[in-house]
């Protein structure tokens, strides 16, 4: 089946810096690919949709000048958290459709990062 | 705007009974919903989707109905396994033209040998 990875799987950093994770599809192409965020115990939340050759659409409530989306090619897509404060702490997670299969449609889920910030 | 809510939260069961996990969405227009699996600090596992026109699917011990007039949906697990432990979550794709998922908070299974 169609596998997404990210990298990297756990990253701590000090307050105030920057961290980029990367999300890219292995073996299909992806237009479109979703940004998720989990707290402990909490649903994913949608951050944001990243579009290949365009600008992210934000959810609302998310920052898009602290979460920045690069979606430059057809597999990878990149969210850097700016400036990065202890309660952006969490797991984040990135989905990618395969688009057009309309009889098995599905979202392919990345394995997640965990981003700890001191 | 849709809500998905899972009950319970948590669950806890002898290994070898048969459980069931709901999921109700507050607005039935759906287009899918479907069960992932998670894993501790791990991604989702896509179990089951069901397409808005379906009432089940299965897969091996797992069946998954839809009762989309009533905004529910249930999990079912036959002859629960220690392996089985995990959180589920349920989600609805709300649209033919968006990929965007809602989901629920989860419920915590755990099947105790």
């Amino acid at each position: 089946g169609a596998v997404v990875s990210q990298h990297p799987s756990r990253v701590i950093c000090k307050s105030g810096t920057s961290v980029k994770i990367e999300c890219r599809s292995l073996d299909f192409q992806a237009t479109t690919m979703f940004w998720y965020r989990q707290f402990p115990k909490q649903s994913l939340m949608l951050m944001a949709t990243s579009n290949e050759g365009s600008k992210a659409t934000y959810e609302q409530g998310v920052e898009k000048d602290k979460f920045l989306i690069n979606h430059a090619s057809l597999t990878l897509s990149t969210l850097t958290v700016t400036s990065a404060h202890p309660e952006d702490s969490s797991f984040y997670i990135c989905s990618a459709p395969i688009l057009g299969q309309k009889v098995k449609e599905t979202q392919y889920f990345g394995p997640g990062t965990r981003l700890l910030v001191l | 705007k849709q809500e998905v809510t899972q009950i319970p939260a948590a669950l806890s069961v002898p290994e070898g009974e048969n459980l069931v996990l709901n999921c109700s969405f507050t607005d039935s227009a759906i287009y899918n919903l479907q069960w992932f699996r998670q894993d501790p600090g791990k991604g989702l596992t896509s179990l089951l989707l069901i397409q808005s026109s379906q009432r089940e699917q299965t897969s091996g011990r797992l069946n998954a109905s839809l009762d989309k007039s009533s905004g529910r949906s249930t999990l079912y697990i036959a002859a629960s396994q220690p392996g089985d432990s995990a959180t589920y979550l349920c989600a609805v794709r709300s649209g033919a033209g968006s990929y965007q998922l809602t989901f629920g908070k989860g419920t915590k299974l755990s099947v105790i040998p």
